[in-house]
Protein backbone atom coordinates (compact mmCIF):
# COMPACT_ATOMS: atom_id res chain seq x y z
CA UNK A 1 0.00 0.00 0.00
CA UNK A 2 1.59 3.32 -1.11
CA UNK A 3 2.03 6.17 1.66
CA UNK A 4 0.39 9.54 0.92
CA UNK A 5 0.29 11.34 3.67
CA UNK A 6 -0.88 15.25 3.91
CA UNK A 7 -0.12 17.49 7.04
CA UNK A 8 -1.60 19.68 8.83
CA UNK A 9 -4.70 16.86 9.42
CA UNK A 10 -6.88 20.59 9.83
CA UNK A 11 -6.38 24.12 9.83
CA UNK A 12 -7.94 27.17 11.26
CA UNK A 13 -7.42 30.79 9.43
CA UNK A 14 -8.41 34.13 9.48
CA UNK A 15 -10.30 35.30 6.88
CA UNK A 16 -7.32 37.20 4.45
CA UNK A 17 -4.52 34.85 5.63
CA UNK A 18 -1.93 33.41 3.68
CA UNK A 19 -2.12 29.42 4.50
CA UNK A 20 -0.19 26.39 3.01
CA UNK A 21 -0.20 22.39 3.56
CA UNK A 22 1.66 19.89 2.25
CA UNK A 23 1.10 16.62 0.60
CA UNK A 24 4.64 13.87 0.63
CA UNK A 25 4.06 10.88 -1.92
CA UNK A 26 6.56 7.94 -2.94
CA UNK A 27 9.53 9.91 -4.91
CA UNK A 28 9.59 6.22 -7.41
CA UNK A 29 7.52 5.47 -10.07
CA UNK A 30 6.06 8.92 -10.30
CA UNK A 31 3.45 9.67 -12.93
CA UNK A 32 1.42 12.65 -11.89
CA UNK A 33 0.10 14.37 -8.55
CA UNK A 34 -3.66 15.93 -8.37
CA UNK A 35 -5.12 17.89 -6.27
CA UNK A 36 -8.94 18.03 -5.12
CA UNK A 37 -10.90 20.22 -3.12
CA UNK A 38 -13.48 18.75 -1.09
CA UNK A 39 -16.74 20.66 0.22
CA UNK A 40 -19.15 19.75 2.25
CA UNK A 41 -21.91 17.50 1.15
CA UNK A 42 -20.42 17.87 -2.71
CA UNK A 43 -18.25 15.70 -4.36
CA UNK A 44 -14.48 16.30 -5.00
CA UNK A 45 -13.63 18.27 -8.04
CA UNK A 46 -9.80 18.66 -9.03
CA UNK A 47 -7.79 21.82 -8.53
CA UNK A 48 -5.12 20.42 -10.46
CA UNK A 49 -3.25 17.61 -12.18
CA UNK A 50 0.60 18.03 -12.07
CA UNK A 51 3.46 15.90 -13.95
CA UNK A 52 6.42 17.60 -14.01
CA UNK A 53 9.14 18.39 -11.19
CA UNK A 54 9.30 21.82 -10.50
CA UNK A 55 5.34 22.06 -11.86
CA UNK A 56 3.99 25.21 -10.67
CA UNK A 57 0.17 25.57 -10.91
CA UNK A 58 -2.46 28.49 -10.32
CA UNK A 59 -6.00 28.78 -10.37
CA UNK A 60 -7.16 32.65 -8.82
CA UNK A 61 -5.60 32.82 -5.36
CA UNK A 62 -4.81 29.51 -5.24
CA UNK A 63 -1.61 27.85 -6.52
CA UNK A 64 0.84 24.61 -5.98
CA UNK A 65 4.37 23.35 -6.16
CA UNK A 66 5.67 19.96 -7.16
CA UNK A 67 8.78 18.25 -5.87
CA UNK A 68 8.97 14.59 -7.21
CA UNK A 69 12.60 14.22 -6.32
CA UNK A 70 12.15 14.35 -3.06
CA UNK A 71 7.78 13.69 -3.17
CA UNK A 72 6.08 16.35 -1.89
CA UNK A 73 4.06 18.87 -3.38
CA UNK A 74 2.42 22.24 -1.31
CA UNK A 75 -0.86 23.78 -2.16
CA UNK A 76 -1.15 27.68 -1.22
CA UNK A 77 -3.97 30.11 -0.63
CA UNK A 78 -3.43 33.49 -0.78
CA UNK A 79 -5.87 35.66 0.99
CA UNK A 80 -8.18 33.20 2.12
CA UNK A 81 -12.03 33.46 2.25
CA UNK A 82 -14.66 31.77 3.76
CA UNK A 83 -15.34 30.24 0.53
CA UNK A 84 -11.80 28.55 0.86
CA UNK A 85 -13.67 26.07 3.56
CA UNK A 86 -13.34 22.83 2.39
CA UNK A 87 -11.22 19.79 2.72
CA UNK A 88 -8.24 19.34 0.22
CA UNK A 89 -6.44 16.29 -1.19
CA UNK A 90 -4.03 15.21 -3.03
CA UNK A 91 -3.71 12.00 -4.78
CA UNK A 92 -1.10 10.09 -5.85
CA UNK A 93 -0.42 7.95 -9.71
CA UNK A 94 2.34 5.66 -10.18
CA UNK A 95 3.23 5.32 -13.39
CA UNK A 96 2.67 1.56 -13.53
CA UNK A 97 -0.96 1.61 -11.79
CA UNK A 98 -3.27 2.45 -14.76
CA UNK A 99 -5.62 4.78 -13.55
CA UNK A 100 -5.66 3.84 -9.84
CA UNK A 101 -4.98 6.57 -7.63
CA UNK A 102 -4.18 6.78 -3.97
CA UNK A 103 -5.45 9.69 -1.73
CA UNK A 104 -3.92 11.41 1.38
CA UNK A 105 -6.15 11.71 4.05
CA UNK A 106 -6.74 15.16 3.62
CA UNK A 107 -6.51 18.77 5.17
CA UNK A 108 -9.76 20.11 6.54
CA UNK A 109 -9.79 23.92 6.14
CA UNK A 110 -11.75 26.48 8.15
CA UNK A 111 -11.63 29.90 7.59
CA UNK A 112 -13.68 32.35 10.20
CA UNK A 113 -14.89 35.55 8.76
CA UNK B 1 -23.30 15.36 -20.71
CA UNK B 2 -24.42 14.71 -17.38
CA UNK B 3 -20.98 13.20 -16.38
CA UNK B 4 -20.97 10.75 -13.53
CA UNK B 5 -24.42 9.59 -12.00
CA UNK B 6 -25.00 7.39 -9.21
CA UNK B 7 -27.97 5.82 -7.52
CA UNK B 8 -29.49 5.94 -5.22
CA UNK B 9 -28.11 8.50 -3.32
CA UNK B 10 -29.36 7.39 0.25
CA UNK B 11 -29.56 4.03 1.20
CA UNK B 12 -30.62 2.05 4.39
CA UNK B 13 -29.67 -1.55 4.58
CA UNK B 14 -29.95 -4.55 7.08
CA UNK B 15 -26.97 -6.54 8.05
CA UNK B 16 -27.18 -9.37 6.06
CA UNK B 17 -29.12 -7.73 2.87
CA UNK B 18 -27.76 -7.19 -1.00
CA UNK B 19 -28.01 -4.80 -2.75
CA UNK B 20 -26.48 -2.60 -5.91
CA UNK B 21 -24.94 0.70 -6.10
CA UNK B 22 -25.07 1.70 -10.14
CA UNK B 23 -22.62 4.19 -11.42
CA UNK B 24 -22.86 5.45 -14.84
CA UNK B 25 -20.71 7.92 -17.23
CA UNK B 26 -21.26 9.56 -20.62
CA UNK B 27 -17.55 10.97 -21.08
CA UNK B 28 -15.94 7.20 -22.18
CA UNK B 29 -14.07 7.28 -20.01
CA UNK B 30 -11.90 4.17 -20.00
CA UNK B 31 -11.23 4.09 -16.39
CA UNK B 32 -13.94 3.51 -13.33
CA UNK B 33 -12.91 3.24 -10.23
CA UNK B 34 -15.44 2.92 -6.43
CA UNK B 35 -14.05 4.71 -3.42
CA UNK B 36 -15.63 4.84 0.08
CA UNK B 37 -15.18 7.89 2.52
CA UNK B 38 -14.88 7.39 6.44
CA UNK B 39 -14.27 10.26 8.57
CA UNK B 40 -10.56 10.33 9.21
CA UNK B 41 -9.95 7.69 6.83
CA UNK B 42 -9.90 10.23 3.17
CA UNK B 43 -11.20 7.77 -0.02
CA UNK B 44 -10.21 4.51 -0.10
CA UNK B 45 -10.19 2.61 -3.22
CA UNK B 46 -12.70 -0.51 -3.57
CA UNK B 47 -12.47 -1.75 -6.53
CA UNK B 48 -11.63 -0.39 -10.28
CA UNK B 49 -11.91 -0.76 -13.97
CA UNK B 50 -9.36 -0.22 -16.92
CA UNK B 51 -12.04 -0.87 -19.82
CA UNK B 52 -15.16 -3.26 -20.39
CA UNK B 53 -14.45 -6.43 -18.90
CA UNK B 54 -11.35 -5.73 -16.90
CA UNK B 55 -11.41 -5.07 -12.90
CA UNK B 56 -8.98 -5.28 -10.29
CA UNK B 57 -9.17 -4.72 -6.40
CA UNK B 58 -8.38 -2.12 -4.74
CA UNK B 59 -7.47 -1.03 -0.93
CA UNK B 60 -10.49 -2.67 0.28
CA UNK B 61 -12.33 -4.73 -1.88
CA UNK B 62 -13.40 -7.29 0.35
CA UNK B 63 -17.39 -7.67 0.84
CA UNK B 64 -17.71 -5.81 -2.65
CA UNK B 65 -18.31 -7.01 -6.10
CA UNK B 66 -18.09 -5.23 -9.77
CA UNK B 67 -18.17 -5.78 -13.15
CA UNK B 68 -17.68 -3.40 -16.16
CA UNK B 69 -19.92 -5.20 -19.08
CA UNK B 70 -19.69 -1.30 -21.17
CA UNK B 71 -17.70 1.38 -21.00
CA UNK B 72 -20.75 3.84 -19.34
CA UNK B 73 -21.63 1.13 -16.52
CA UNK B 74 -19.59 0.12 -13.18
CA UNK B 75 -21.90 -1.07 -10.20
CA UNK B 76 -20.88 -2.04 -7.41
CA UNK B 77 -22.25 -4.93 -5.33
CA UNK B 78 -22.48 -5.32 -1.63
CA UNK B 79 -23.33 -9.24 -1.14
CA UNK B 80 -23.70 -9.13 2.54
CA UNK B 81 -24.35 -5.85 3.64
CA UNK B 82 -22.38 -5.09 7.53
CA UNK B 83 -22.66 -2.04 9.49
CA UNK B 84 -18.89 -1.83 8.86
CA UNK B 85 -20.19 -0.99 5.30
CA UNK B 86 -21.67 2.52 6.31
CA UNK B 87 -19.75 5.00 4.81
CA UNK B 88 -20.44 7.25 1.39
CA UNK B 89 -19.35 5.63 -1.42
CA UNK B 90 -18.25 7.72 -4.56
CA UNK B 91 -17.75 6.51 -8.38
CA UNK B 92 -15.42 8.41 -10.27
CA UNK B 93 -14.05 7.67 -14.00
CA UNK B 94 -11.07 9.38 -15.90
CA UNK B 95 -9.08 9.48 -19.01
CA UNK B 96 -5.23 9.32 -19.48
CA UNK B 97 -5.33 11.98 -21.73
CA UNK B 98 -5.80 14.21 -18.89
CA UNK B 99 -3.91 12.73 -16.53
CA UNK B 100 -6.12 10.35 -15.07
CA UNK B 101 -8.34 13.39 -13.42
CA UNK B 102 -10.85 11.95 -11.23
CA UNK B 103 -14.73 13.02 -12.10
CA UNK B 104 -16.91 12.20 -9.56
CA UNK B 105 -20.36 10.99 -8.96
CA UNK B 106 -22.79 12.97 -6.11
CA UNK B 107 -22.17 10.28 -3.78
CA UNK B 108 -24.63 6.94 -2.05
CA UNK B 109 -24.79 7.64 1.51
CA UNK B 110 -25.73 4.39 2.34
CA UNK B 111 -26.44 3.23 6.13
CA UNK B 112 -26.41 -0.71 7.56
CA UNK B 113 -28.34 -1.19 10.84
Amino acid sequence: ILNVEQSPQSLHVQEGDSTNFTCSFPSSNFYALHWYRWETAKSPEALFVMTLNGDEKKKGRISATLNTKEGYSYLYIKGSQPEDSATYLCAFKGDTSYGKLTFGQGTILTVHP
Amino acid sequence: NAGVTQTPKFQVLKTGQSMTLQCAQDMNHEYMSWYRQDPGMGLRLIHYSVGAGITDQGEVPNGYNVSRSTTEDFPLRLLSAAPSQTSVYFCASSNSGSGYEQYFGPGTRLTVT
